[in-house]
């Protein structure tokens, strides 16, 4: 599986939109972008997945640049509750193992 | 959406104990399940992959016989810890997933501290 970068942590105000950024730059082309979260002493929680059209649910949208090779998630309106780490991970689709790498710890502050 | 069950979400039990914890999809079958553990203030590290109905595949440097995995059923996973010892205290988190091109889900975590 492809591996990915992430800025350790980002600020966000409450409010505003919260704008987290990824780098996969090796990602294949049967690979999709999954994003989770995890809240402090909780399981992962899964927000949103795509392979290169952006997606929108909603928890958030994802877009993917036109090569792939990077991808921001949006949380449009962020809330104290949205503090968590966030977890961008490449997998390919069928069934493929998560391999978590450190994520970007998010810190919405009123 | 899909609801994944993890039994318990804390145990505090002797050294030399051995320990299981269990994972169940609510409301989906799970082709495959997976176990993560978890220590402070680190990122979530792959133990093991179980499809139902076979042999656990596990990651590199994990040992098979200390961390016994069965997957008796779509619905079920178990992972026993055994003879616990205080190193293995850690938050050990499973995951589901069904057939397709569908997003694993993850339980609540179990937190396992060995005195």
């Amino acid at each position: 599986d492809a591996k990915t970068t992430q800025p350790p942590s980002m600020d966000c105000a409450e409010g505003r939109a919260a704008n987290l950024p990824c780098n996969h730059s090796t990602i294949s082309g049967n690979e999709y972008v999954y994003w989770y979260r995890q809240i402090h002493s909780q399981g992962p929680q899964y927000i949103i997945h795509g392979l290169k059209n952006n997606e929108t649910n909603e928890m958030a949208s994802l877009i993917i640049t036109e090569d792939r090779k990077s991808s921001t998630l949006i949380l449009p309106h962020a809330t104290l509750r949205d503090t968590a780490v966030y977890y961008c991970i490449v997998r390919a689709g069928q069934g493929g193992k998560l391999i978590f790498g450190q994520g970007t710890e998010l810190s919405v502050k009123p | 959406g899909a609801v994944v069950s993890q039994h318990p979400s804390r145990v505090i039990c002797k050294s030399g104990t051995s320990v299981k914890i269990e994972c169940r999809s609510l409301d989906f079958q799970a082709t495959t399940m997976f176990w993560y553990r978890q220590f402070p203030k680190q990122s979530l590290m792959l133990m093991a992959t179980s499809n139902e109905g076979s042999k656990a595949t596990y990651e590199q440097g994990v040992e098979k016989d200390k961390f016994l995995i069965n997957h008796a059923s779509l619905t079920l996973s178990t992972l026993t810890v055994t003879s616990a010892h205080p190193e293995d205290s850690s938050f050990y988190i499973c995951s589901a997933v069904g057939a397709g091109p569908k997003p694993q889900h993850f339980g609540d975590g179990t937190r396992l501290s060995i005195l």
